[in-house]
This record gives structure tokens, C-alpha cells and sequence, in this order.
């Protein structure tokens, strides 16, 4: 079973909102990411957790918060975003954490649009 | 530092054509992975499958074929007799061994017309 799931789909916010984003996978994996696409490109690094801890910051802007509760849940914390922030966010997992490249299983996505 | 390549934007074939996508990737580290993923109309990335550079035998898995060459830097994914459900972005992407940062393409858009 490789399966993240990442609720809700669609997330339609203002600019002055408070949302979360939230991504749980059931596989064991012990590294968990954040991704952001936008439309015609390819996804782009945000975060990743290892064995719960934040490993990677990708320079993202600090309205962008994620936390990672225990090894199952990934959340993304929006506040004061951008319209220029719609964009889908992707969640994924891997098997190991820090030193591994192990494959990468991505959920659906949840579509955000910034208003 | 790793880039890759997808030179084509948008291949459009009509149902049971044969099908090639390119991916040229740059690096200069002697063991990585390589990968291709699958993203439909819905939006998520499904994973296709992933090589590491010892291996260079080519994968075959139903309808869907895969050739790596070193001595290019290229690994490119073919299907053959392509169905509608084809019809999706692809990515080639790229880990370096031991760092869990993807560097991907920028995709290739297949329609596959009936």
C-alpha cells in the first residue's frame, strides 16, 4: 500500500486567513515532504522531516509553517499568504530519513487558491 | 550541480502509436538515482519507477519500457501501443546518493488521442 493522503483537496483562503494543510501516510515512512507546483511547472522543494525533524527549509517564507505531529502526519500551517501563492501542494513520504534517497510516493494534492 | 533535461514540452500521438519521452540529466557524482513519475490531469505524481546508476539493464513493465545509457546521460521511457490514459505530464528527476532533494525536468505533456 503506497498511499499519502493529504486533506482537503481544493482550499479557497483570503489574504488575511489562518488555514492548514494536512497530509497523513500509513506506510512506516520516516521522512515526510512538502512540495509546491505551480501550474506548467514542476514541483518545488519546501520542507522535509526526518525522524520528525525539520531537515530541509527550502528558504521558504516564514507564513508557510509546517509541523509534524509524529511520523504519520505532515501539516502546513498558511497564514497572511500571497494571491501568488495559489499553486497545488503536494505531500509525499519515503521510507528513510536523512542519507537515503529512497523513492519518493506523493498524495493527490490540495489545490489552494489565494484570493 | 544536477539539472535535468526534458527537451520536449508536448507530444501529442493518436491511440496505439509508440511513444519515446526524453531525459538528458548532468551530474557530476558517480552513484545517483534516477527517476520518472506520472502526473494526470488529477494532479498526483504517481511513481514510475526508479534506477540507480550501477544499473543500466533496461526495464520493461507491461507497456511501458525503459532505456538508461551512461554513456549519453540519458534515460528515456517509452510506451508502446499508448492508450488515452496515457495522457499526462511526465517527470524525469534526479537524486544524488545519500540527499533526499529530487531535482526534476520540467515535464513533458503526452495527449494521446483516440
Amino acid at each position: 500500500d503506497t498511499e499519502v493522503t493529504q486533506t482537503p483537496k481544493h482550499l479557497v483562503m483570503g489574504m488575511t486567513n489562518k488555514k492548514s494543510l494536512k497530509c497523513e501516510q500509513h506506510m512506516g515512512h520516516r521522512a515526510m515532504y512538502w512540495y509546491k507546483q505551480k501550474a506548467k511547472k514542476p514541483p518545488e522543494l519546501m520542507f522535509v522531516y526526518s525522524y520528525e525533524k525539520l531537515s530541509i527549509n527550502e528558504s521558504v517564507p516564514s507564513r508557510f509553517s509546517p509541523e509534524c505531529p509524529n511520523s504519520s502526519l505532515l501539516n502546513l500551517h498558511l497564514h497572511a499568504l500571497q494571491p501568488e501563492d495559489s499553486a497545488l501542494y503536494l505531500c509525499a513520504s519515503s521510507q528513510e530519513g536523512t542519507g537515503r534517497t529512497d523513492t519518493q510516493y506523493f498524495g493527490p494534492g490540495t489545490r489552494l487558491t489565494v484570493l | 550541480a544536477q539539472k535535468v533535461t526534458q527537451a520536449q514540452t508536448e507530444i501529442s500521438v493518436v491511440e496505439k502509436e509508440d511513444v519515446t519521452l526524453d531525459c538528458v540529466y548532468e551530474t557530476r557524482d558517480t552513484t545517483y538515482y534516477l527517476f520518472w513519475y506520472k502526473q494526470p490531469p488529477s494532479g498526483e505524481l504517481v511513481f514510475l519507477i526508479r534506477r540507480n546508476s550501477f544499473d543500466e539493464q533496461n526495464e520493461i513493465s507491461g507497456r511501458y519500457s525503459w532505456n538508461f545509457q551512461k554513456s549519453t546521460s540519458s534515460f528515456n521511457f517509452t510506451i508502446t501501443a499508448s492508450q488515452v490514459v496515457d495522457s499526462a505530464v511526465y517527470f524525469c528527476a534526479q537524486g544524488a546518493t545519500g540527499f533526499q532533494k529530487l531535482v526534476f525536468g520540467t515535464g513533458t505533456r503526452l495527449l494521446v488521442s483516440p
